[in-house]
Parts: structure tokens; C-alpha cells; sequence
């Protein structure tokens, strides 16, 4: 499976835009890019998934190049309750189901 | 309106007493994971199961077993329990790996190795 690498930790203010970006250089042709969000003491949540282009739900939008070897996600104005890990996985379509986790971006918003 | 309980929320065990940890789900999701998390690190996959296949990794120490009695519970047995097993541990549950596949994750069960 594709190894994820993000940046360690990101400090932002309240109501900036956020952008946290995973490298994937060996991302193969049947996986696909998730992120979840963790906060302390509690289990990780899904925020979002895509495959190429970009994806965009209520909560981020999440942008993939054409050559699929990064992925960002972007967090429209951002609150203190954004305070988080978030996670890049890549994990293959019918791969047995693997689900792993890659070290995590710590993101600390400040007021 | 939990989808995925794990109980209990924080255990104590002592050191070497087994212990275990239960997880249940009214998803009816075919996969069911369990994590262990130590502190500021991320989830590490110790095994999972889809419907009653059982894989684990490679790297999972025997110390850990697991038991899916049905589709809706998942156990997570820890033989001798050292003080390096202290730990987050995390379940979650999913439909097979796809596109717009999602996992939920339980609260987590909080072991203190004593």
C-alpha cells in the first residue's frame, strides 16, 4: 500500500482557510485517498474521500492532481473546535480491507 | 444512537491478568478493526475481520487475540497484559473497502497496565 507523508503539526487562526497537503508517490491505479479527523480521546471520524480532481463536502474540499501523488485537504475558515489530527490513508479498492493509518498532521487553531 | 460501543470506556488490569475488551455494532458492517493508539501516535491496525476471515498483521504480537462471535461483536483479548500494552484501543467497522467507503470508530477503550 502507498505511504502517506504529512506534516508533522500546522498552527492557523480562526477563520483562515486551512490547507494540509499528503505526499503519495507510489499511489496505485486502484487506490483511493481518505482523511479522518481525530480529536483527543476519541476515535477517528471520516471527513472525506476522493480519487482524482476534487471532492467537496459541508465540512472540506479535498484536491487531487491529475498524477494523483499528493492530496489536500482544505478546511474553509477554521474554528478552535478544529483543533485535531488529521490523517491522509490511501487504501486499495478490494485490498482485504487494510485501513492504515499514516503519522497525522496535528492542527492547532488559534484565537 | 452510537453505531460502534466499546466497553468499557477505561479498564484496569493488572500486570499479566488477562483482560478483555468488547466492541459491538448495529451497522451490520462486514469489517470490524481493532487499533491500538499510544500517546501522539497514530492508530496502529493490529487485525480485522471480514465477516468470520480473521487476518492479522504481521507485526501483531501473539499477546493479542480476537474473537467476532457474530456479525455485531468483536472481542479483543490480551493474554498477559505488560505495561506496554497500555494503550488506546480503538474498534471500527466498514463494508468492504470500496469507493465512498467510510469506517466509523467506537469511543475507545483506555487500558491501564498496573
Amino acid at each position: 500500500l502507498a505511504k502517506t507523508t504529512q506534516p508533522i503539526s500546522m498552527d492557523s487562526y480562526e477563520g483562515q482557510e486551512v490547507n494540509i497537503t499528503c505526499s503519495h508517490n507510489n499511489i496505485a491505479t486502484n487506490d483511493y485517498i481518505t482523511w479522518y479527523q481525530q480529536f483527543p480521546s476519541q476515535g477517528p471520524r471520516f471527513i472525506i474521500q476522493g480519487y482524482k480532481t476534487k471532492v467537496t463536502n459541508e465540512v472540506a474540499s479535498l484536491f487531487i492532481p491529475a498524477d494523483r501523488k499528493s492530496s489536500t485537504l482544505s478546511l474553509p475558515r477554521v474554528s478552535l473546535s478544529d483543533t485535531a489530527v488529521y490523517y491522509c490513508l490511501v487504501d486499495r479498492y478490494n485490498a482485504g480491507n487494510m485501513l492504515t493509518f499514516g503519522g497525522g498532521t496535528r492542527l492547532m487553531v488559534k484565537p | 444512537d452510537a453505531m460502534v460501543i466499546q466497553n468499557p470506556r477505561y479498564q484496569v488490569t493488572q500486570f499479566g491478568k488477562p483482560v478483555t475488551l468488547s466492541c459491538s455494532q448495529t451497522l451490520n458492517h462486514n469489517v470490524m478493526y481493532w487499533y491500538q493508539q499510544k500517546s501522539s501516535q497514530a492508530p496502529k491496525l493490529l487485525f480485522h475481520y471480514y465477516d468470520k476471515d480473521f487476518n492479522n498483521e504481521a507485526d501483531t504480537p501473539d499477546n493479542f487475540q480476537s474473537r467476532r462471535p457474530n456479525t455485531s461483536f468483536c472481542f479483543l483479548d490480551i493474554r498477559s497484559p505488560g505495561l506496554g500494552d497500555a494503550a488506546m484501543y480503538l474498534c471500527a467497522t466498514s463494508r468492504p473497502q470500496g469507493e465512498n467507503t467510510e469506517a466509523f470508530f467506537g469511543q475507545g477503550t483506555r487500558l491501564t497496565v498496573v
